[in-house]
């Protein structure tokens, strides 16, 4: 089993709709998850953290399931700037980011 | 206030040569990582580095490949006797403290073996 596995998409909706994307994590000691956007050939920008009691940034929102090793973030009113790959990293405290493959978006006018 | 900056931003080698890609940090951070991407794929974890010290090399293939973080100037990661599979993009990233603190990407090196 993949230690980060994302469904790759793509994800294509129009624009205002609302998309989720799902992340699953195998290692139960992991401490701090994130969601990163990388547009094509750029590098990886931090989205959001992700905490244990869920959060919101705007049009974003992350939720946390630490007993089913499950995160997920939740797109509301999509862009076309949102268009991107997002990636789901997990952190085990004392060792390296594991990234997963990240999900692809694109929204369409 | 820059962020991580890389340079080159791209590279193009012959096979056999060798590819010197560098990294400086974020003002502030003594902690550098780096990862590479290969096409279609996800970042892979190569090495994590405090001023001065290996601290994780798990992730580095055991020959050819190298980096340091030298007391002055940036971080250096090396690859000697480049071969095709190397092509990929190569990102340095930096946080202020280890663990679970965040990491800021610096905009890569693209590197391409003929």
């Amino acid at each position: 089993r993949k230690e980060v596995e994302q469904d790759p998409g793509p994800f294509n909706v129009p624009e205002g709709a609302t998309v989720a994307f799902n992340c699953t994590y195998s290692n139960s000691a992991s401490q701090s998850f994130f969601w990163y956007r990388q547009d094509c050939r750029k590098e990886p920008k931090l989205l959001m953290s992700v905490y244990s009691s869920g959060n919101e940034d705007g049009r974003f929102t992350a939720q946390l399931n630490r007993a089913s090793q499950y995160i997920s973030l939740l797109i509301r009113d999509s862009k076309l700037s949102d268009s991107a790959t997002y990636l789901c990293v997990v952190n085990s405290g004392n060792t390296p980011l594991v990234f997963g493959k990240g999900t692809r978006l694109s929204v369409i006018a | 206030n820059a962020g991580v900056m890389q340079n080159p931003r791209h590279l193009v080698r012959r096979r056999g040569q060798e590819a010197r890609l560098r990294c400086s940090p974020m003002k502030g951070h003594s902690h550098v990582y780096w990862y590479r991407q290969l096409p279609e794929e996800g970042l892979k974890f190569m090495v994590y580095l405090q001023k001065e010290n290996i601290i994780d090399e798990s992730g580095m293939p055991k020959e050819r490949f190298s980096a340091e973080f030298p007391k002055e100037g940036p971080s250096i990661l090396r690859i000697q006797q480049v071969v095709r599979g190397d092509s990929a993009a190569y990102f340095c990233a930096s946080s202020y403290t280890w663990g679970t603190d965040t990491q800021y990407f610096g905009p890569g090196t693209r590197l391409t073996v003929l």
